[in-house]
């Protein structure tokens, strides 16, 4: 079958740096998405790899390794409107996104 | 209207009831998706479209119906809603580049 893991929820303090980590099993693989959901919004798209390595955009990276399945989202300077779900999804062989639960991040001060 | 329009915004409906949820893009996007979220679940695919005149059935497609008439809009259909299908109903389409989603803003559905 087809599994994306993340955890379920994190914590981390204002200005500091967090990893969200997404391991994967699909059925082929073809680009692998991070979105940002705050609470009762919609989910909004932060990142896309498709080839290894890191993926930089502002206070935001994501990483890819596809030999091992995994990759993260790593956020730095936190600030209090970080504080939402991060939701990590694969695009198998058919196309389709396969949505991992989501990782709740919250952001003490 | 820019990105992807949804309604209504959240509804009470009786069980039995015949619902349309509405979506309306324009950003010219080929494919199009309906999602549930519940809580602790994540998001799981109930119906997309590829193109318009196309349809296809995702992860927990049962009691919903959609249609795909033109390629603005794609309204989904609860024949005779059941409670269990309360939940929050996000509209999506791609870019046909990298496949990236982009969400309309939710249609929160009570059945009672």
């Amino acid at each position: 079958g087809q599994n994306i893991d993340q955890p379920t929820e994190m914590t981390a303090t204002e200005g500091a740096i967090v990893q969200i980590n997404c391991t994967y099993q699909t059925s082929g693989f073809n680009g692998l998405f991070w979105y940002q959901q705050h609470a009762g919004e919609a989910p909004t798209f932060l990142s896309y790899n498709v080839l290894d390595g890191l993926e930089e955009k502002g206070r935001f990276s994501s990483f890819l390794s596809r030999s091992k399945g995994y990759s993260y989202l790593l956020l730095k300077e936190l600030q209090m409107k970080d504080s939402a779900s991060y939701l990590c999804a694969v695009m198998d062989s058919n196309y389709q996104l396969i949505w991992g639960a989501g990782t709740k991040l919250i952001i003490k001060p | 209207i820019a990105g992807i329009t949804q309604a209504p915004t959240s509804q009470i409906l009786a069980a039995g009831r015949r619902m349309t949820l509405r979506c309306t893009q324009d950003m010219r996007h080929n494919a199009m998706y309906w999602y549930r979220q519940d809580l602790g679940l994540g998001l799981r695919l109930i119906h997309y479209s590829n193109t318009a005149g196309t349809t296809g059935k995702g992860e927990v497609p049962d009691g919903y119906s959609v249609s795909r008439a033109n390629t603005d809009d794609f309204p989904l259909t609860l024949a005779s809603a059941v409670p269990s299908q309360t939940s929050v109903y996000f509209c999506a389409s791609s870019d046909s580049g990298t496949g990236a989603q982009y969400f309309g803003p939710g249609t929160r559905l009570t059945v009672l």
